[in-house]
This record gives C-alpha cells, structure tokens and sequence, in this order.
C-alpha cells in the first residue's frame, strides 16, 4: 500500500528566503507525481507534474525534483513571498489511475 | 475553457438525510475522480468513473455512499442517511481520455458539506 509522507508538517520563512518542502512515497512504482497548492477553503491547483522517466520539473520560481528510487521528491521555492503562503501538497499517481496525497506542509511566508 | 465545477460550494444537511454533490468535469474529459478531505487530514481517493461505468470504487465507504457518471449530465455523489462523520470536502478532479494511461488531474473548487 503506497503512503506519501511530507515533512515538515509547518514552515514559517520570511520572506526573500529560498526553502525546500520534502515528500516520500514508500512504493517507488510510480507513474507520476504531482505538487499542487491548496489556499484555505479552496481548491487544489496543480504546481507541477514530474513523469516517472523525468528527474525535475521547473515552471517559475519553483523546481521540483524527483527520485523514483529512493523514493523522494523535493520542492524547491526561490526567493519566497508572502503570497506564497499556502498549504503545499504531494501527490503519486501509481499501479491505477488514484492520486495517494501526504498530509501537507503549511508555508507561511511573513513579511 | 471553464473548470472543474462543483456545486454546490457549501452544502448543510441535518443528520440522517441525503447529500447530493455534483461535478461537471473540463469540457473534453471523461474521466472523473471523489476525493474526500476530512478535518485535518490528507486528501483519500473514493471513486474513479469514466461515463456510465464504475471503473475503481476501492475508497468508497461500503454503505450510504453511492456514485454515477451519466452518458449526459454531470457526476453525482449520493450519501444517504448522512452522520456527522461526513462532514468534509468533498473534492471532484477530472482528466482527458488519451493514448497515455495516466494522465494528470484538475481540481474544482470542492464542495464544503457540514452535517449538523
């Protein structure tokens, strides 16, 4: 059974700061992996989607990296702002068409 | 091009009768997923659907839940005899149908159900 866990549960940086949010999944057959952004009460809005043949993703300030085989995934943030300041979810796509999501990491950026 | 849609946005039952949650997916797709996000808690996969058929209902809670995604018309979500539980967001994610076997979701905004 896949679990995808992210770490650090919170994050707070003020702001200017680079940082890196971190993701593991325990089965490394994957298909996919997606960072999506949740503001609260809304919805999901996808960040960005790294294909299992892929290594990284990059769109804007964020880059994201993946390495099937150990099973980690990194989410990198330049130069934050406080507009960044959302809850940052993980997601692995697997052996069917189901997204299995961690828990998140709540970003605030003050500042 | 719109987005995933879901209505309603914020939905209140009293214990003991029925929701009813809708999602018309992007103009082009025909795959729908249910997601649920209880309090405090990640997102869990309930069903995938493409139109008319059930295609993985291994999130579902086996009783009062029930899904479908007519040949016209938008995905429905039935949960009858609701308990405070329920109460969660309700997300409905959709794709397009493709050479590739997975393809990548888009969110609606999720309906809000509060159970009191």
């Amino acid at each position: 059974k896949q679990e995808v866990t992210q770490i650090p549960a919170a994050l707070s940086v003020p702001e200017g700061e680079n940082l890196v949010l971190n993701c593991s999944f325990t089965d490394s057959a994957i298909y996919n992996l997606q960072w999506f952004r949740q503001d609260p009460g809304k919805g999901l809005t996808s960040l960005l989607l790294i294909q299992s043949s892929q290594r990284e993703q990059t769109s804007g300030r964020l880059n994201a990296s993946l390495d099937k085989s150990s099973g980690r995934s990194t989410l990198y943030i330049a130069a934050s702002q406080p507009g960044d300041s959302a809850t940052y979810l993980c997601a692995v796509q697997g052996g069917s068409e189901k997204l299995v999501f961690g828990k998140g990491t709540k970003l605030t950026v003050n500042p | 091009n719109a987005g995933v849609m879901q209505n309603p946005r914020h939905l209140v039952r009293r214990r003991g009768q029925e929701a009813r949650l809708r999602c018309s997916p992007m103009k082009g797709h025909s795959h729908v997923y249910w997601y649920r996000q209880l309090p405090e808690e990640g997102l869990k996969f309930m069903v995938y659907l493409q139109k008319e058929n059930i295609i993985d209902e291994s999130g579902m809670p086996k009783e009062r839940f029930s899904a479908e995604f007519p040949k016209e018309g938008p995905s429905i979500l039935r949960i009858q005899q609701v308990v405070r539980g329920d109460s969660a967001a309700y997300f409905c994610a959709s794709s397009p149908p493709s050479g590739t076997l997975f393809n990548e979701q888009f969110f609606g905004p999720g309906t809000r159900l509060t159970v009191l």
